[in-house]
């Protein structure tokens, strides 16, 4: 079974619509993240999680929110989903314990492609 | 605000040949890792790069550092088609975060 896990894998849905995307891990990680990828511009951070107490925003959080719900679980949502924000959403985990502070690396789930008509 | 810049984005070579793609940062940093992405499918990590000077090897690709310079390097050696994929160099900002700025990928494709 993947250590990091995404639901749903593909998305549609339409502008306004609220929606959720969920991240799970089974690898006993603090440390969550949330980028989006779009094409020829690699992967931009939107919020990480340090965590369940400790939120924070990227470099790209307007329109953004989530929630952790559990050390396991980090949800991103799109309040009211715009069709820039169609993009392919990828979740990762960290743990510095791992392999030390300075080596830290982050652990990426299988992404969420999502369209917004 | 740190910027990162990787050449080329689209890279075709032929089996059997070497090539270099380049990631190039704005400010200072020590830390840089290269992931690998297949296409539909996630990222992987490659290398972790911590110091002026590293250079870590895993089969046909290396890859270096250049703090002084702000520059990292992976070189393909040999290339075969399993090396297809895109590549992302990201340089980290802070430990207090462990924020990451990636470059826009290089896609690599060998052909036979």
């Amino acid at each position: 079974d993947a250590d990091v896990t995404q639901t749903p894998r593909n998305r549609i849905t339409k502008t306004g619509k609220r929606i959720m995307l969920e991240c799970s891990q089974t690898k006993g990680h603090d440390r969550m993240y949330w980028y989006r990828q779009d094409p020829g511009l690699g992967l931009r951070l939107i919020y990480y999680s340090f965590d369940v107490k400790d939120i924070n925003k990227g470099e790209i959080s307007d329109g953004y929110s989530v929630s952790r719900q559990a050390q396991a679980k980090f949800s991103l949502s799109l309040e009211s989903a715009i069709p820039n924000q169609t993009a392919l959403y990828f979740c990762a985990t960290s743990d510095p314990a791992v392999a030390g502070v300075k080596q830290e690396t982050q652990y990426f789930g299988p992404g969420t492609r999502l369209l917004v008509l | 605000e740190l910027k990162v810049e990787q050449n080329p984005l689209f890279l075709s070579m032929q089996e059997g040949k070497n090539y270099t793609i380049y990631c190039n940062y704005s400010t200072t940093s020590d830390r840089l890792y290269w992931y690998r992405q297949d296409p539909g499918k996630s990222l992987e990590s490659l290398f972790v790069l911590l110091s002026n000077g590293a250079v870590k090897q895993e089969g046909r690709l290396m890859a270096s550092l250049d703090t002084k310079a702000r520059l990292s390097t992976l070189h393909i050696t040999a290339a075969v088609h399993d090396l297809s994929a895109t590549y992302f160099c990201a340089v980290g900002i802070s430990y207090n975060n462990n924020d990451m700025r990636f470059g826009a990928g290089t896609r690599l494709t060998v052909k036979p």
